[in-house]
């Protein structure tokens, strides 16, 4: 079945240390994104691509990097500068045209991060 | 630069009324709107969609969303209510002229009672 695959599902971290969460798709979508989620506050774009080798930032991209070295995988890294990196994450894909799932978001099932 | 507003943080209803979720946006291109729906510690699924066309799109399990170009308002709907349909909804909206970003609102929990 096609979807998509975040791993860890949970990951405890201590201050100071970079952790990456990975996103993997098999749906042959082109676009990918990176959410937090917070209490009260929705979900917040982190990073999103469009194509291989490129991706822009969001509207919380301080503290965090991405990679899109290929299609089907955009890993985030939460880093040390990251100042409460404590949040559930989550990764999307979707891909445009004229079909009835264009421009739908697909959603992973989310790693909780909590910094210790 | 885009944004949505969800204005309420809970609605709650009986079982069996209708329901409204209420969502307004903002986007300098012509506006794609969606609806998506999270059950506690899960992703987000699909419900609904407004790219072109009739302004009333119907969705998955019974809900369906009125598209209002004047008020820029796409309000979730559904004419009888279920307690299964219990659970946080979030509205987002895209840039249709060629934008990818997807913005969405800080979600409404809806409570529906038996």
């Amino acid at each position: 079945d096609g979807g998509i695959t975040q791993s860890p599902k949970y990951l405890f971290r201590k201050e100071g240390q970079n952790v990456t969460l990975s996103c993997e798709q098999n749906l042959n979508h082109d676009a990918m994104y990176w959410y937090r989620q917070d209490p009260g506050q929705g979900l917040r774009l982190i990073y999103y691509s469009q194509i291989v080798n490129d991706f822009q930032k969001g509207d919380i991209a301080e503290g965090y990097s991405v990679s899109r070295e290929k299609k089907e995988s955009f890993p985030l890294t939460v880093t040390s500068a990251q100042k409460n990196p404590t949040a559930f994450y989550l990764c999307a894909s979707s891909t445009p045209g004229g079909g009835s799932g264009a421009n739908v978001l697909t959603f992973g099932a989310g790693s909780r991060l909590t910094v210790l | 630069a885009q944004s949505v507003a969800q204005p309420e943080d809970q609605v709650n209803v009986a079982e069996g009324n209708p329901l409204t979720v209420k969502c307004t946006y903002s986007v300098s291109g012509n506006p794609y709107l969606f609806w998506y729906v999270q059950y506690p510690n899960r992703g987000l699924q699909f419900l609904l969609k407004y790219i072109t066309g009739d302004n009333l799109v119907k969705g998955s399990y019974g809900f369906e969303a009125e598209f209002n170009k004047s008020q820029t308002s796409f309000h979730l709907k559904k004419p009888s209510a279920l307690v299964s349909d219990s659970a946080l909804y979030f509205c987002a909206v895209r840039d249709g002229n060629g934008g990818f970003k997807t913005i969405f609102g800080a979600g409404t929990r809806l409570f529906v009672k038996a």
